[in-house]
């Protein structure tokens, strides 16, 4: 089994819709929480970070951790045309020495 | 502006020939990775370093040398070892809780 799940879609929406992006973990040592946009050709851009459980918001952007159900999801709202992008969770706990990623999944936002 | 950078963007290695792939950081971060990004494969690791002078392997090391001189640096040497060498590698770094990495924007490597 994989440490992180994430299903690699690709999703397509239309422009201002609403877009779920999740993943499922196995460690629950994990504690710390990240959201990468990732164009394609272009390295990773941290967009949201987490720590634990519970919700952060940030302008369109929402993030959910549930550790209960390892489980973390990322919202967008009003969805625009440059939220095109593959979208990669992170997560890492303080006792280990590195980060573990989903494989990304590809969005494209339709105008 | 703090960052990470890597060079060169785009590299064209011959075959049998090393290659050395740069990545320079100024966030003050103690830790640094590199990564292989291949399609539908997501990241994989290839090495990490937590302080100077010292560095492990990552999942998949054969074939990759590295080196961590300067706090700052953290070159990647593609070996002729390394049989199937094309792909997208990603330097990134991290403080040593590991709450967020920060990545370069990547370099190209395309065997000829």
């Amino acid at each position: 089994q994989k440490e992180v799940e994430q299903d690699p879609g690709p999703l397509s929406v239309p422009e201002g819709a609403i877009v779920s992006l999740n993943c499922t973990y196995s460690n629950s040592a994990f504690q710390y929480f990240m959201w990468y946009r990732q164009y394609s050709r272009k390295g990773p851009e941290l967009l949201m970070y987490t720590y634990s459980s519970g919700n952060k918001e940030d302008g369109r952007f929402t993030a959910q951790v549930d550790k209960s159900s390892k489980y973390i999801s990322l919202f967008i709202r009003d969805s625009q045309p440059s939220d095109s992008a593959t979208y990669l969770c992170a997560m890492s706990s303080n006792t280990g020495n590195q980060f573990y990623f989903g494989t990304g999944t590809s969005l494209t936002v339709i105008p | 502006d703090g960052g990470i950078t890597q060079s060169p963007k785009y590299l064209f290695r011959k075959e049998g020939q090393n290659v050395t792939l740069s990545c320079e950081q100024n966030l003050n971060h103690d830790a640094m990775y590199w990564y292989r990004q291949d399609p539908g494969q997501g990241l994989r690791l290839i090495y990490y370093s937590q302080i100077v002078n010292d560095f492990q392997k990552g999942d998949i090391a054969e074939g990759y040398s590295v080196s961590r001189e300067k706090k700052e640096s953290f070159p990647l040497t593609v070996t002729s070892a390394q049989k199937n060498p094309t792909a997208f590698y990603l330097c990134a770094s991290s403080s040593l809780r590991n709450t967020e990495a920060f990545f370069g924007q990547g370099t190209r490597l395309t065997v000829v």
